[in-house]
């Protein structure tokens, strides 16, 4: 239990186009989901913090109109990154927590590499 | 705000020696401690949790050891295998409510063959 999945896995794309990343939980419903973003062998970076059905909570320094979140259902979240740029190229992980019978276990996806050309 | 550390930053063992890493955090409102795993190119994984009405907790070779008043809890992995190469990541959170949750900087672990 508690799968969560990511799409795509990897994408390539050209500066100044968006990528859209779709984040589900598969077999639970997420009352929160998160999307953070690593830099090779570095920790996890948390960018915001998502509630179904209302706008998302950005962590200090991320840029909330270009890196759009939306979080429509119980199950799905997707991250936007607008008008991508070479510096926006980063493994983008987002996790989910079920709400029962805990509250703050993150499970997580496995993760977009984003490689902006 | 809270802070993790993370100790050591590479570990190297023998296939079948015990591993060892070890956390502090500063916020002793903190109550719940999870361990990932994560593997190359993959997202992290649970491996195992703890919270703060507990000491230890241990899931076959893994055990996990919580002490809070010198705020510090530890992985402990036995009988190490190849396979458990990965980087571990230790975090803290004070759980509902909107709170974060930290995470250390990641410990690199090789188990030689």
């Amino acid at each position: 239990g508690a799968v969560v999945s990511q799409h795509p896995s990897r994408v390539i794309c050209k500066s100044g186009t968006s990528v859209k990343i779709e984040c589900r939980s598969l077999d639970f419903q997420a009352t929160t989901m998160f999307w953070y973003r690593q830099f090779p062998k570095q920790s996890l970076m948390l960018m915001a913090t998502s509630n179904e059905g209302s706008k998302a909570t950005y962590e200090q320094g991320v840029e909330k109109d270009k890196f759009l979140i939306n979080h429509a259902s119980l199950t799905l979240s997707t991250l936007t990154v607008t008008s991508a740029h070479p510096e926006d190229s980063s493994f983008y992980i987002c996790s989910a927590t079920p709400g029962l019978p805990s509250t703050d276990t993150q499970y997580f996806g496995p993760g977009t590499r984003l490689t902006v050309l | 705000g809270e802070n993790v550390e993370q100790h050591p930053s590479t570990l190297s063992v023998q296939e079948g020696d015990s591993a060892v890493i070890k956390c502090t955090y500063s916020d002793s409102a903190s109550n719940y401690f999870p361990w990932y795993k994560q593997e190359l190119g993959k997202g992290p994984q649970l491996i195992i949790d703890i919270r703060s009405n507990v000491g230890e907790k241990k899931d076959q070779r893994i055990a996990v050891t919580l002490n809070k008043t010198a705020k510090h809890f530890s992985l402990h992995i036995t009988e190490t295998q190849p396979e458990d190469s990965a980087v571990y990541f230790c975090a803290a959170s004070k759980g509902t409510g909107g709170f974060k949750t930290i995470f250390g900087a990641g410990t690199r672990l090789f188990v030689k063959a």
